[in-house]
């Protein structure tokens, strides 16, 4: 399977710019998706290979990369942007999704 | 709109089969492209994707577990159905129903929380 590799935790301030990675143990092309999730809630698509913006989601979201190093920014960082954020591939057989990123605001 | 909803048996004990249901609305499994996918989450945990089904039948499961997945749909009633046979405590979590768009997840449903138990 192909293991998608997000660090645990982010702490940044509101306003500030916040990069939130994602490596692949292995390509998958432009076939990367982001979510975010809020706790109680169901997930959400932000970012749609690589790079798209999912309908209805703010500017301040984007995407970037391919192969295996893949990037979620959001700038600027706002107080409702408090959640985990997954990466999720769909490139290779089985589907997998990352360990998640906490996004904390300081 | 779109919009998707699980049900299922809320609780179950280990070796019984889990039987969930995706109700939708706002597109249909017998339009091209379509497909509809179910995921999970055990509390506090990541997200482990089950299978997908998609317009033309096609199916696709996540070969962890192991033959114990099975995906239908029924296309006149906009619903999707996964069945998890010999289920564990393993298997306690929230399930997802989801549509799919290349491979991605735009829309969602609530979820239904399952417990296995004895």
């Amino acid at each position: 399977d192909t293991v998608l590799t997000q660090s645990p935790a982010l702490a940044v301030s509101p306003g500030e710019r916040v990069s939130i990675s994602c490596r692949a143990s292995e390509g998958v092309n432009s076939y990367m998706h982001w979510y975010q999730q809020k706790p109680g809630q169901q997930p959400k698509l932000l970012i749609y290979k690589a790079s798209n913006l999912a309908s209805g989601v703010p500017a301040r979201f984007s995407g970037s990369g391919s192969g295996t190093d893949f990037t979620l920014t959001i700038d600027p960082v706002e107080a409702d942007d408090t959640a985990t954020y997954f990466c999720q591939q769909s490139w290779n057989d089985p589907y997998t999704f990352g360990a998640g990123t906490k996004l904390e605001l300081k | 709109q779109v919009t998707l909803k699980e049900s299922g048996p809320g609780i179950l004990q280990p070796s019984q089969t889990l039987s969930l249901t995706c109700t939708f609305s706002g597109f249909s499994l017998s339009t091209y492209g379509m497909g509809v996918g179910w995921i999970r989450q055990p509390s506090g945990k990541g997200l482990e994707w089950l299978a997908n089904i998609w317009w033309d039948d096609d199916k696709y499961y996540n070969p962890s577990l192991k033959n114990r997945l099975t995906i239908s749909k029924d296309t006149s009633n906009n619903q999707a159905f996964l069945k998890i046979t010999n289920v564990d405590t393993a298997d306690t979590a929230t399930y997802y129903c989801a549509r799919a768009n290349y491979g991605s997840y735009p829309y969602w449903g609530q979820g239904v929380m399952v417990t296995v138990s004895s």
